[in-house]
């Protein structure tokens, strides 16, 4: 069964104190790992899209990397505004071709000033 | 000018009633999508539209009916409303396999039925 995994569940940082957030994997003909940013009230906002072992993106304080297993989203001096629910997602092909996400629980980040 | 917006944003009915609620999409995607995110923030396909043709229906109970009269449009109706059904439900869309982008979200409607 297709699955993705999040860890921590939640994550308390001081600003300026750098992390990652963690996404393991089990999605069958994975395609693509997305992450994706989700704060209060709001729909998740497209971040990243990482296709091969060994890529990496980077926006501002945000940098994913991608292994054959597992995904990092590291941030790096982190402020308060960072503060939301990281959320990962699988993207698997089916036999129709079209892709369909598969979204682990998140993790619920907190900055503090 | 918002590029996936879904209404309402809150709707809180009774047990049994029927709810629709509306998806519109400016981007000229193709494929649409409605998800359904629990307590505890976990995202589920529910359908998933390309063109007007229903392409994936996860196991969702058949009280669950989605429409899409054009490909810019995807509502959800839901009969004989339960409270199990009380979620955020979620819109979104993208260009299919060739949308590197990911999809795009609207801003959710809170589902409470009391």
């Amino acid at each position: 069964e297709d699955q993705v995994t999040q860890s921590p569940e939640a994550l308390r940082l001081q600003e300026g104190e750098s992390s990652s957030l963690n996404c393991s994997y089990t999605v069958s003909g994975l395609r693509g790992l997305f992450w994706y940013r989700q704060d209060p009230g709001k729909g998740p906002e497209f971040l990243f899209t990482l296709y091969s072992a060994g890529e990496e993106k980077e926006k501002e304080r945000l940098k994913a990397t991608l292994t054959k297993k597992e995904s990092f989203l590291h941030i790096t001096a982190p402020k308060p505004e960072d503060s939301a629910t990281y959320l990962c997602a699988g993207g698997p092909v089916r036999s129709t071709g079209f892709q369909k996400l598969v979204f682990g629980t998140g993790t619920r980040l907190l900055v503090s000033p | 000018d918002t590029a996936v917006s879904q209404t309402p944003k809150y709707l809180v009915t009774q047990m049994g009633n029927d709810k629709s609620i509306k998806c519109e999409q400016n981007l000229g995607h193709d494929t649409m999508y409605w998800y359904k995110q629990d307590s505890k923030k976990f995202l589920k396909i529910m359908f998933s539209y390309n063109n007007k043709e229903l392409i994936i229906n996860e196991t969702v109970p058949n009280r669950f009916s989605p429409k899409s009269p054009d490909k810019a449009h995807l509502n959800l109706h839901i009969n004989s409303l339960e409270l199990g059904d009380s979620a955020v439900y979620f819109c979104a869309s993208s260009q299919g396999l060739r949308d590197r982008a990911g999809y795009t979200f609207g801003s959710g409607t809170r589902l409470t039925v009391v």
